[in-house]
C-alpha cells in the first residue's frame, strides 16, 4: 500500500528553526514534494526533491533520502506568516498526500 | 500569468442531484490532477490527466464520479446522484510535467444537503 507519516502538530518560536519529518511507503515514486496551506486557502507548492540530498529555496530547505524513504522540510528564521499546515506528498502518476503538520508559531 | 482557476467557488446541491465542477489549468500545463479535501485532512487523489487521457483514475471513489479533459486543457469533474458524503473541497492542480511540482486552484466547496 501507500502511506505517509508526518507529525500532526509542531510548535516553534518566531525566529527559530523547525524541521518537519516525513516517512513514506509507496509503490511508485517520482520524488517528494512539500506544500503549504493556510486556513481557507489552497495548497501552495514549496519544494520538490527527485534525487537524494538537500534543496534550498530561501528560508526553506527540503531533504530526501530515497534509501530510507524519508525526507524533511526545514524552515529557518520563522515568521508568524509561516503558521500553516504543511503537507508532504509522494507518488508517480498517483500522488499521495500526508495528513499534514500544523505549525504553530509563538511570538 | 494566470494561475489555475476553478468554477464555481461554492456549490450547494441537494442529495441525488448532478453537479459539474470546472478547472482551467495554467496554459501549457499538460498534467492535470483532481483532489478532494475534507477538513483536517490532506488532499485525496482522485484522477490524473496527461493531455486528454486519464493516466490514472484509481482515486475515483465509485462510478458516480467521472472526469473529462477533451481538448487537453479545461477539465470537468462530474458527480452523479450526489450524496452527503461527497461534501468536501474539490481541488484541481496542474503541472508542466508529471512531477511533484503542482499548482493548485482555489478549489470548489461542494455542499450536499
Amino acid at each position: 500500500g501507500q502511506s505517509l507519516e508526518q507529525p500532526s502538530e509542531v510548535t516553534a518560536v518566531e525566529g527559530a528553526i523547525v524541521q518537519i519529518n516525513c516517512t513514506y511507503q509507496t509503490s511508485g515514486f517520482y520524488g517528494l514534494s512539500w506544500y503549504q496551506q493556510h486556513d481557507g486557502g489552497a495548497p501552495t507548492f514549496l519544494s520538490y526533491n527527485a534525487l537524494d540530498g538537500l534543496e534550498e529555496t530561501g528560508r526553506f530547505s527540503s531533504f530526501l533520502s530515497r534509501s530510507d524513504s524519508y525526507g524533511y522540510l526545514l524552515l529557518q528564521e520563522l515568521q508568524m506568516k509561516d503558521s500553516a499546515s504543511y503537507f508532504c506528498a509522494v507518488g508517480d502518476d498517483k500522488i499521495i498526500f500526508g495528513k499534514g503538520t500544523r505549525l504553530h508559531i509563538l511570538p | 500569468g494566470a494561475g489555475v482557476s476553478q468554477t464555481p467557488s461554492n456549490k450547494v446541491t441537494e442529495k441525488g442531484k448532478y453537479v459539474e465542477l470546472r478547472c482551467d489549468p495554467i496554459s501549457g500545463h499538460t498534467a492535470l490532477y483532481w483532489y478532494r479535501q475534507s477538513l483536517g485532512q490532506g488532499p485525496e487523489f482522485l484522477i490524473y490527466f496527461q493531455g486528454t487521457g486519464a493516466a490514472d483514475d484509481s482515486g475515483l471513489p465509485n462510478d458516480r464520479f467521472f472526469a473529462v479533459r477533451p481538448e487537453g486543457s479545461v477539465s470537468t469533474l462530474k458527480i452523479q446522484r450526489t450524496e452527503r458524503g461527497d461534501s468536501a473541497v474539490y481541488l484541481c492542480a496542474s503541472s508542466p510535467a508529471p512531477t511533484g511540482e503542482q499548482y493548485f486552484g482555489p478549489g470548489t466547496r461542494l455542499t450536499v444537503t
